[in-house]
């Protein structure tokens, strides 16, 4: 298995609190990507990154924003969290290759109350 | 834009039956297509994927192969198994797009009873 981490696992947060994820690989992969999973969506992309402090909006970008200052991780960032955003957050790993196989994180799901 | 339509669910299966679930796309350039699968509680696995027209891949009994002419990619399983119980994602990647972001159809939730 790729080495992705995800944490934390479980959060419950307050609307209008901040709140950060966390991705963490050992792959030494170049891209690196944030999705969100809700039901009757599938996976949306929300943003990702193709270096270090290299990082591009997707297509779910509002509220959002990443960092990304290691190679190794890749921040998600809720500036002022809301009902909305209550989901399950996949972070993605992938290698160039032009076939844009990736790899998944155990996902973190996040409640906003 | 590029996007996938794939069936709706739940399909709900006895052990042994065939399955076939049914992927669709559109691109403006040229598509890897993949089939991922999700248990419950984990994150997702690729399953199979297919880079070029007339392709076939297959993993673990599942197959698809990458149809132009028809702009689809069905995945199909001779024989499931109660473990083959999860949720499928049929998924996209531009290869001229150089996020190589992958892009999800809904995801179509497969039961198989004993």
């Amino acid at each position: 298995d790729a080495g992705i981490t995800q944490s934390p696992r479980h959060k419950v947060t307050e609307t209008g609190t901040p709140v950060t994820l966390r991705c963490h690989q050992t792959e030494n992969h170049r891209y690196m990507y944030w999705y969100r999973q809700d039901p009757g969506h599938g996976l949306r992309l929300i943003h990702y990154s193709y270096g270090v402090k290299d990082t591009d909006k997707g297509e779910v970008s509002d509220g959002y924003s990443v960092s990304r200052s290691k190679t190794e991780d890749f921040l998600l960032t809720l500036e002022s969290a809301t009902s909305s955003q209550t989901s399950v957050y996949f972070c993605a790993i992938s290698e160039y290759s032009g076939y844009g196989e990736a790899f998944f994180g155990q996902g973190t799901r996040l409640t906003v109350v | 834009g590029n996007s996938v339509t794939q069936m709706e669910g739940p399909v709900t299966l006895s052990e042994e039956a065939f399955l076939t679930i049914n992927c669709t796309y559109t691109a403006t350039g040229y598509p890897s297509l993949f089939w991922y699968v999700q248990y419950p509680g984990e994150g997702l696995q690729l399953l199979l994927k297919a880079t070029k027209a007339d392709d076939k891949g297959s993993n673990k009994g599942f197959e698809a192969t990458y149809r132009k002419e028809t702009t689809s990619f069905h995945l199909e399983k001779g024989s499931v198994q109660v473990s083959d119980s999860a949720v499928y994602f049929c998924a996209l990647s531009d290869q001229e797009d150089s996020s190589y972001k992958l892009i999800f159809g809904s995801g179509t939730r497969l039961l198989v009873r004993p």
